[in-house]
């Protein structure tokens, strides 16, 4: 099975930019999907497509995705997008979905 | 609004059982894959079994984890579909959540509000 890896923690002052990564063996040849999640609260889906915004997410989450490593930006971070960020991958011949561990964005 | 509820969860004891059910609203859940992707407190999403759509066959796969006590099955008549949880244990512990696929995207794009489920003697 697949495994991608994130950091566990991101720490970003307010105003500034952070960048999650999301690191597996030639990830930049699959497609990835990013979810936010914050404390008590169901995932939400950011990105798809390495970099597609879904309806409704502001133009600060962009998403890019090469070689090893696929990133989530976030620029201009506010407090409010302190949250659980998740990589996801799927495999669409067996159906498996992978989840990378997770990532804590702190905003400073 | 595209919606699904989640009911089921609880306490259990170790070895007992439970049955989670995720109802779709405002869509036919028959043509979407169904995941179920749980979250054992502090943890990670963890992804525990899928239901392809009824185009093919409702088929159903687990995690290594799970196989073997979990089964997915479906209910069109209720526009639902229902996790069977046998033989638990501690690890299972966690918050289940139920979420749609689109297969366009690969994405989850409607998940379930999430139902706790705590295993302890």
């Amino acid at each position: 099975s697949y495994v991608v890896t994130q950091p566990p923690s991101v720490s970003v002052a307010p105003g500034k930019t952070a960048r999650i990564t999301c690191g597996g063996s030639d990830i930049g040849d699959y497609s990835v999907r990013w979810y936010q999640q914050k404390p008590g609260q169901v995932p939400v889906l950011v990105i798809y497509f390495d970099s597609v915004r879904p309806s409704g997410i502001p133009e600060r989450f962009s998403g890019s995705n090469s070689g090893n490593t696929a990133t989530l930006t976030i620029s201009g971070v506010e407090a409010g997008d302190e949250a659980d960020y998740y990589c996801q991958m799927w495999e669409s011949t067996t159906d498996h979905v992978v989840f990378g561990g997770g990532t804590r964005l702190t905003v400073l | 609004e595209e919606l699904l509820v989640e009911s089921g969860g609880g306490s259990v004891q170790p070895g007992g059982s439970l049955r989670l059910s995720c109802a779709a609203s405002g869509f036919h859940l028959g043509d979407n894959y169904i995941y179920w992707v749980r979250q054992a407190p502090g943890k990670g999403l963890e992804c525990i079994g899928r239901s392809r759509n009824k185009l093919y066959g409702y088929a159903t796969d687990y995690a290594a984890s799970v196989k073997g006590r979990f089964t997915i099955s479906r209910d069109d008549s209720k526009n639902s579909v229902s996790l069977q949880m046998n033989r638990l244990k501690t690890a299972d512990t966690a918050v289940y959540y139920c979420a749609s696929l689109t297969t366009v995207t690969g994405a989850f794009d409607i998940w379930g509000q999430g139902t706790k489920v705590t295993v302890s003697s």
